[in-house]
């Protein structure tokens, strides 16, 4: 079945600091998964995706994130955290049908001066 | 804003009563889904659409909700004798019909649905 795991529902860091949100998934197809982030108030919006092309896929607002199938991950780094990054992200994969997303539970970065 | 749009955003109602949920999809989008967030949770899927056709409906949609998408266009989401487990923010997002191949679905802001 289908499923994601984010490891962490909070992660804190300190601007300018590593970003390093987790994302462990199951398939039992090649998956396609895809990092959104979701501010307060607003809708989720696509960070990156990963449709079987490249593994290391690079997102809006210098975020990227590497596929490796031997680890079922697809973590999700940015070099140097901002205040603006405070928010929630979501880790997702298709469905076998190519037809929907499958969740995981979100990770809620803040960020510290 | 050419976005994706729901309506009422934030909605208070009583055990019992119903409620409908109105999403406006891209325009050019074919697909529409509809998905359910609670405190702490990743959205949960409920149902989609291709064009005017349900194409596959969630076990949490229970005998209560239904989802309609007359002509292809707007969609609406109705819940009947809502109980109190109904609380949660109902999104609505639209793609392509090859959305998932294109990468992306696009997403309203929700309707934040509160059962007193």
């Amino acid at each position: 079945a289908q499923s994601v795991t984010q490891l962490g529902s909070h992660v804190s860091v300190s601007e300018g600091a590593l970003v390093l949100l987790r994302c462990n998934y199951s398939s039992s197809v090649p998956p396609y998964l895809f990092w959104y982030v979701q501010y307060p108030n607003q809708g989720l919006q696509l960070l990156l995706k990963y449709t079987s092309a490249a593994t290391l896929v690079k997102g809006i607002n210098g975020f990227e994130a590497e596929f490796k199938k031997s680890e079922t991950s697809f973590h999700l780094t940015k070099p140097s955290a901002h205040m603006s990054d405070a928010a929630e992200y979501f880790c997702a994969v298709s469905d076998r049908g190519y037809n929907k997303l499958i969740f995981g539970a979100g990770t809620r970065l803040a960020v510290h001066p | 804003d050419t976005g994706v749009s729901q309506d009422p955003r934030h909605k208070i109602t009583k055990r019992g009563q119903n409620v409908t949920f109105r999403c406006d999809p891209i325009s050019e989008h074919n697909r529409l889904y509809w998905y359910r967030q609670t405190l702490g949770q990743g959205p949960e899927f409920l149902t989609y659409f291709q064009n005017e056709a349900q194409l596959e409906k969630s076990r949490l949609l229970s005998d209560r909700f239904s989802a309609e998408r007359p002509k292809g266009s707007f969609s609406t989401l109705e819940i009947q004798r809502t109980e109190q487990g109904d609380s949660a923010m109902y999104l609505c997002a639209s793609s392509l019909r090859a959305g998932l191949t294109t990468g992306e679905l696009f997403f309203g802001e929700g309707s934040r649905l509160t059962v007193l």
